[in-house]
């Protein structure tokens, strides 16, 4: 099983909704990326977990909330968001040994977020 | 400076000709390259790694690393309509950390 799965593939939010992105993995991988991605640009990270620890969260607004319950499992809580943040979410692992990136990205194919 | 940076394009090739796409990165030390193609609305999909100097060949596509000039490319042979893509270098730097290029446009035109 080399998947990585989202859900929704397709989400439209209003500015006042409260929404999640879901990620999920069964590759043992114990690195998991969020990245958004506007059309036309290379997607740009935003929250790493290593063995479901917040390693990394590149200055995203708060209105962003990620969460890893499991070593399978990551989630983007969405809140209060603007239209700006309109995009595609890239869920994405990676294999890792003693916390060190062994291999490449697997990415899922994109939840696709409109915010109105 | 930026960590990876990639001919953002459009680059246009005729089908059947080769296409080359390079990429060249900032952090000397780096170890782990990677190819990937993105079709429009859809994700990111590894096409070829590399982690040696010197060339490295699966079916059409062969990457080519030179660790000493910083530079990787991605050379497609024989090029398809369905080539038409975005191509994305990623380069896993020093720091454990993934940086991308921000992509080469590539047409095939038939």
């Amino acid at each position: 099983d080399t998947e990585v799965t989202q859900t929704p593939k397709h989400l439209v939010m209003g500015m006042t909704n409260k929404k999640s992105l879901k990620c999920e993995q069964h590759m043992g991988h114990r690195a998991m990326y969020w990245y958004k991605q506007k059309a036309k640009k290379p997607p740009e990270l935003m929250f790493v977990y290593s063995y479901e620890k917040l390693s990394i969260n590149e200055s995203v607004p708060s209105r962003f909330s990620p969460e890893c319950p499991n070593s399978s499992l990551l989630n983007l809580h969405l809140h209060a968001l603007q239209p700006e943040d309109s995009a595609l979410y890239l869920c994405a692992s990676s294999q890792t040994r003693a916390a060190i990136n062994t291999g490449e990205l697997f990415f899922g194919e994109g939840s696709r977020l409109t915010v109105l | 400076q930026k960590e990876v940076e990639q001919n953002s394009g459009p680059l246009s090739v005729p089908e059947g000709a080769i296409a080359s796409l390079n990429c060249t990165y900032s952090d000397r030390g780096s170890q782990s390259f990677f190819w990937y193609r993105q079709y429009s609305g859809k994700s990111p999909e590894l096409i070829m790694f590399i982690y040696s100097n010197g060339d490295k060949e699966d079916g059409r596509f062969t990457a080519q690393l030179n660790k000493a000039s910083q530079y990787v490319s991605l050379l497609i042979r024989d090029s398809q309509p369905s080539d038409s893509a975005t191509y994305l270098c990623a380069v896993l730097n020093t720091g454990n950390q993934f940086y991308f290029g921000t992509g080469t446009s590539l047409t095939v035109i038939p």
